[in-house]
């Protein structure tokens, strides 16, 4: 596609649900990246993948975070058992490598209440 | 922990004023400095992608410069327009994927 499309725009989840959010890069673009940003904070790394593999998931809050890349084009980000601190907004980009400019999508605005 | 600090938080000036602010990051492990500009409700657009030290890119009304020896990057607006109001993020890019700062709130009173 002509952009970075993530979806779904808002999401309200109660505490302790589950959430998937989802993120479909531009064709071609080898790299996605995960991004969190909370309020007042700047964006924060969670995960990168080259294609399928996910080769740095070093920001990751912890192990309700899980990401996947099954076929290097669209990805997931998903959330286990909610808490609020987990409410943000979530950011994917893609590039055609970890060296070149990075085009974001418009985020997931996550609110657990 | 890399740190990138943008300076300052937020600022208000008046349509036509110039300004300019402020991004320092690590001198060490230097490979890009990115500027981009973040509206409400929409995604973060690419401004600058800067590599040289010494570099100087100019977009428009809004330029950036690149010290990379003492670890900063200015963005300067020209005669700010109320479109001009939005969230201009630095990010630093080294041998990790981008790490940003905080951003700078501008916002520009007609």
């Amino acid at each position: 596609g002509a952009g970075v499309s993530q979806s779904p725009r808002y999401k309200v989840a109660k505490r302790g649900q589950d959430v998937a959010l989802r993120c479909d890069p531009i064709s071609g673009h080898v790299s996605l990246f995960w991004y969190q940003q909370a309020l007042g904070q700047g964006p924060e790394f969670l995960t990168y993948f080259q294609n399928e593999a996910q080769l740095d998931k070093s920001g990751l809050p912890s192990d309700r975070f899980f990401a996947e890349r099954p076929e290097g084009s669209v990805s997931t980000l998903k959330i286990q058992r909610t808490q609020q601190e987990d409410s943000a907004v979530y950011l994917c980009a893609s590039s055609h490598g970890q060296n070149y400019g990075y085009t974001f999508g418009s985020g997931t605005r996550l609110t657990i209440v | 922990i890399l740190n990138v600090e943008q300076s300052p938080q937020s600022l208000h000036v008046q349509e036509g004023d110039s300004t300019n602010f402020t991004c320092s990051f690590p001198s060490s492990n230097f490979y890009a400095l990115h500027w981009y500009r973040w509206e409400t409700a929409k995604s973060p657009e690419a401004l600058f992608v800067m590599t040289l030290n010494g570099d100087e890119k100019k977009k428009g009304r809004i330029s950036a410069t690149l010290n990379t020896k003492e670890g900063y990057s200015y963005l300067y607006i020209k005669g700010s327009q109320p479109e001009d109001s939005a969230t201009y993020l630095c990010a630093f890019k080294g041998n990790t994927p981008l790490v940003f700062g905080k951003g700078t709130r501008l916002s520009v009173i007609a």
